[in-house]
């Protein structure tokens, strides 16, 4: 069964200043990755996601993540936080074959952006 | 892009009642339906899997009497709390799956009283 770290309860960092939130995920065998925001009492949002292809994936809002095989990770980065970029992130993991599969999450980040 | 509608986005009821919740696909066809449950400040825990005309697929753990789940349509997954109790407050998240992937709905707080 596949399982999500996610290292960082929480982040605090300062408007402007970028920012990482860093996912670990385990897996036997290929999978789908997925990082996801939650605002509060809202469902969730997909900020991007890896299927295949390119490590480098940009997402929406000016997120990306980076998909690396031999360390196991997908964190997501920005540039450049905005206080509207605080909420909850989490991390996502699902089996890469045999159709649309449960999706595992990581217990979250939640990334406070102080002005 | 696929849409997801859920509701109601909060309920109270009172201990003992049942509560209906919805997912709806507005604009795909969703073959598979995933129902989770979120506690407070934490993740989210997958508690059953739908396929449309069949019987849903329950995780350990999880009650299927009193989470009774219909995946009557390719469009509409419920989630029906029966008996409800204090302990099952909680928030509700529904998942559809077509072709553009997974597609959350915006949640239900449920509150019992």
């Amino acid at each position: 069964a596949q399982s999500v770290t996610q290292l960082d309860s929480q982040v605090p960092v300062f408007e402007e200043a970028p920012v990482e939130l860093r996912c670990n995920y385990s897996s036997s065998v290929s999978v789908y990755l997925f990082w996801y925001v939650q605002y509060p009492n809202q469902g969730l949002q997909l900020l991007l996601k890896y299927l295949s292809g390119s490590t480098l994936v940009k997402g929406i809002n000016g997120f990306e993540a980076e998909f690396n095989k031999s360390q196991t990770s997908f964190h997501l980065r920005k540039p450049s936080v905005h206080i509207s970029d605080t909420a909850e992130y989490f991390c996502a993991v699902s089996l890469g074959s045999g159709g649309y599969q449960k999706v595992t999450f990581g217990i979250g980040t939640k990334l406070q952006v102080i002005p | 892009g696929a849409v997801v509608s859920q509701h109601p986005s909060r309920v109270i009821c009172k201990s003992g009642t049942s509560v209906k919740i919805e997912c709806r696909s507005l604009d795909f066809q969703a073959t598979t339906m995933f129902w989770y449950r979120q506690f407070p400040k934490q993740s989210l825990m997958l508690m059953a899997t739908s396929n449309e005309g069949s019987k849903a697929t329950y995780e350990q753990g999880v009650e299927k009497d009193k989470f009774l789940i219909n995946h009557a349509s390719l469009t509409l997954s419920t989630l029906t709390v029966t008996s409800a109790h204090p302990e099952d407050s909680s928030f509700y998240i529904c998942s559809a799956t077509g072709t553009g992937g997974y597609t959350f709905g915006s949640g239900t707080r449920l509150t019992v009283v």
